[in-house]
């Protein structure tokens, strides 16, 4: 089974706008990490925002925020005010501690914003 | 500390030949990891060192490929008798120990074996 599901490969969003990017995970652990990474056309991976598992807030940092439901096994990535340089790569990843703590990453979304 | 550091960026070599790959992470962290990226696809778990040591390797590293970090500090990974589908960008990152820490990625090497 597919550890990390992002199941948009592309979307659309007006400048401005905002826009959550699907992230489900699948594990066992009881204790895990959940990352989101912007990935430029420049191919540099950029940490965004990190919620772990026994967080009980949802994570923010600046324009984006992370809507954790546990109980879904969701994560998934709100970006509020888009801008034109948020167009990228985004990927969900997640750290197990059971499972050597690397990161497993899902297959991405394609961002483009309008303007 | 400008980062994690990777080289060279690029690499095209013929098929068959051996190429090697260089990351330098942060000079804290004692974890480091590799991993191989396709076109449209997330990154793929390769290996992973904490110090010195070589804890886990990936099903997709076949025994044409090493990796070593000896001292703890930078990190090789060798490609031997490179075949065309190891086409692909290589990425290496670095993290501190705790858990709850994001890793750090450098640029990556780009690999055209042609």
């Amino acid at each position: 089974a597919q550890k990390i599901t992002q199941t948009q490969p592309g979307m659309f969003v007006q400048e401005k706008e905002a826009v959550t990017l699907d992230c489900t995970y699948d594990t066992s652990d009881q204790s895990y990490g959940l990352f989101w990474y912007k990935q430029p056309s420049s191919g540099e991976m950029i940490f965004l925002i990190y919620q772990g598992s026994y967080d009980e807030q949802n994570a923010t940092e600046g324009r984006y925020s992370l809507n954790f439901q546990k109980a879904r096994k969701s994560a998934n990535l709100v970006i509020s005010a888009s801008q034109l340089g948020d167009s990228a790569m985004y990927f969900c990843a997640m750290r197990e501690r059971n499972a050597g703590n690397m990161l497993t990453f899902g297959g991405g979304t394609r961002l483009m914003v309008k303007p | 500390d400008t980062g994690v550091s990777q080289n060279p960026r690029h690499k095209i070599t013929k098929r068959g030949q051996n190429v090697t790959f260089r990351c330098d992470p942060i000079s804290e962290h004692n974890r480091l990891y590799w991993y191989r990226q396709t076109l449209g696809q997330g990154p793929e778990f390769l290996t992973y060192f904490q110090n010195e040591a070589q804890l886990e390797k990936s099903r997709l590293l076949s025994d044409r490929f090493s990796a070593e970090r000896p001292k703890g500090s930078f990190s090789t990974l060798e490609i031997q008798r490179t075949e065309q589908g190891d086409s692909a960008m290589y990425l290496c990152a670095s993290s501190p120990q705790a858990m709850n820490t994001e890793a750090f990625f450098g640029q990556g090497t780009r690999l055209t074996v042609v």
